[in-house]
């Protein structure tokens, strides 16, 4: 069972569409983070979130850190090609631990 | 400033072979995280060094071990492969110590093919 459940786990959309991706689990956290991988390279860092109800912007990619902090969601706004990639959550008690992520395809 | 670096970048190895994997990390950075990546499973936490000390293992069996450096270099050992070891091994270095939510910085990974 994974720590961390990430939902969907595909998405395939065109360009110009909006999108949200969600990160569940049952545990309390004291803060989340998102990642974006790329084919070829290691994942890299979009975000931290540390109090329950947050909200951080990151250009067009809205994140949001639930009331009770167990879960996360990621609104993507007006997508683009170059948004592809997998959405990781990531989230640590004694290490960090990551979510299978949510693989997004954005079509031209 | 320079970023983690992996090596070997890609390998391909037979069952019943072993493996090393190398990682340097961001200079200054003394926590060394590695994990498997997989279609299936995603990423899975291998373990964590900090200061030439293994502070956190995960659940994989004994073939996979690490080690750290004092010049927190790591690396990671793999012994007698089996074809589900095929992997992109993820090595990621961070300044964090302890419990704090630090930033992972992440290589670009050794993808391993076991044959």
């Amino acid at each position: 069972t994974q720590l961390l459940e990430q939902s969907p786990q595909f998405l395939s959309i065109q360009e110009g569409e909006n999108l949200t991706v969600y990160c569940n689990s049952s545990s309390v956290f004291s803060s989340l983070q998102w990642y974006r991988q790329e084919p070829g390279e290691g994942p890299v860092l979009l975000v931290t979130v540390v109090t329950g109800g947050e909200v951080k912007k990151l250009k067009r990619l809205t994140f949001q850190f639930g009331d009770a902090r167990k879960d996360s969601s990621l609104h993507i706004t007006a997508a683009q090609p170059g948004d592809t990639g997998l959405y990781l959550c990531a989230a640590k008690n004694n290490d960090m631990r990551f979510g299978a992520g949510t693989r997004l395809t954005v079509k031209p | 400033k320079a970023g983690v670096t992996q090596t070997p970048r890609y390998l391909i190895k037979t069952r019943g072979q072993q493996v090393t994997l190398s990682c340097s990390p961001i200079s200054g950075h003394r926590s060394v995280s590695w994990y498997q990546q997989t279609p299936g499973q995603g990423l899975q936490f291998l373990f964590e060094y900090f200061s030439e000390t293994q502070r956190n293992k995960g659940n994989f069996p004994g073939r996979f071990s690490g080690r750290q450096f004092s010049n927190s270099r790591s690396e990671m050992n793999v012994s007698t492969l089996e074809l589900g070891d095929s992997a992109l091994y993820l090595c990621a270095s961070s300044s964090a110590s302890g419990r704090a939510n630090g930033e992972l910085f992440f290589g670009e990974g050794s993808r391993l093919t076991v044959l």
